[in-house]
C-alpha cells in the first residue's frame, strides 16, 4: 500500500515555543491530507482538512491561528502547533487521500508531541 | 453529519476463539464506505477491511470478516480465530462522499486476548 511518513514520532517542547510536524506521501499525490488529534484512550478527532493549495478547513472549535496547516505541495503538509501548552499535548496522526475515493486513508505514524 | 458508534469499550476473548466487535453509524450520504482499523499501543493505525455501501457480499480479509447490515445501519468486525497480538484498539471509521472524503472515527474498543 501507499506510504505516508510523518516526522518527527516524538517531541517534547517548551511552553510557548511552536512545533513543526510534517506529513509526507512517498509514492502517490495526495490531494487531500488530513490532520487528527487523539488524547490519551480517546479516538481521533479530526481537526482540519487541507487541499494543496488552498486553505486548510479547519473543524468546529479548533482554533485555525493556533493549529497552522499548510498544504504546500502534493506531497507534503505540515502542522505547526503555535504557542504550544501543556493542554496541548497528545498524539497528532495525519492521513493522506490520493485520486481513487474510495480506498482506505493512508496513516502516518504519529507524533507524541508533550509540551513542558 | 455522520455519527459512528461503537458501544463496547472494551472486549476480552480468548485465544483461539472468534470475536464481533459492533459498530453502528449513521448518516444521510447514500453512498459511503466503512472502515475498521487496529491501534497498537505504537500508535499506528493499520487498516484491516473495507465495506463500500453498495458493495453486497461482506468483506472478508483473511480473519477479518465485516458482518455489514445496511438497513440497521451497522457494521460489525468478526475476528476469527484471536491471537495475542490483537489485543489493541480497533476503531470503526466512515467516510463519505461529500465533506472532501474526511473520514469519522467511533470512540474505539480496546480488545484483550487472553491465552
Amino acid at each position: 500500500g501507499a506510504v505516508v511518513s510523518q516526522h518527527p514520532s516524538w517531541v517534547i517542547c517548551k511552553s510557548g515555543t511552536s512545533v513543526k510536524i510534517e506529513c509526507r506521501s512517498l509514492d502517490f499525490q495526495a490531494t487531500t491530507m488530513f490532520w487528527y488529534r487523539q488524547f490519551p484512550k480517546q479516538s481521533l478527532m479530526l481537526m482540519a482538512t487541507s487541499n494543496e493549495g488552498s486553505k486548510a478547513t479547519y473543524e468546529q472549535g479548533v482554533e485555525k491561528d493556533k493549529f497552522l496547516i499548510n498544504h504546500a505541495s502534493l506531497t507534503l503538509s505540515t502542522l505547526t502547533v503555535t504557542s504550544a501548552h501543556p493542554e496541548d499535548s497528545s498524539f497528532y496522526i495525519c492521513s493522506a487521500r490520493g485520486e481513487i475515493l474510495n480506498t482506505e486513508a493512508f496513516f502516518g505514524q504519529g507524533t507524541r508531541l508533550t509540551v513542558v | 453529519a455522520q455519527k459512528i458508534t461503537q458501544t463496547q469499550p472494551g472486549m476480552f476473548v480468548q485465544e483461539k476463539e472468534a470475536v464481533t466487535l459492533d459498530c453502528t453509524y449513521d448518516t444521510s450520504d447514500q453512498s459511503y464506505g466503512l472502515f475498521w482499523y487496529k491501534q497498537p499501543s505504537s500508535g499506528e493505525m493499520i487498516f484491516l477491511i473495507y465495506q463500500g455501501s453498495y458493495d453486497e457480499q461482506n468483506a472478508t480479509e483473511g480473519r477479518y470478516s465485516l458482518n455489514f447490515q445496511k438497513a440497521r445501519k451497522s457494521a460489525n468486525l468478526v475476528i476469527s480465530a484471536s491471537q495475542l497480538g490483537d489485543s489493541a484498539m480497533y476503531f470503526c471509521a466512515m467516510r463519505g462522499v461529500y465533506n472532501n472524503n474526511d473520514m469519522r472515527f467511533g470512540a474505539g474498543t480496546r480488545l484483550t486476548v487472553k491465552p
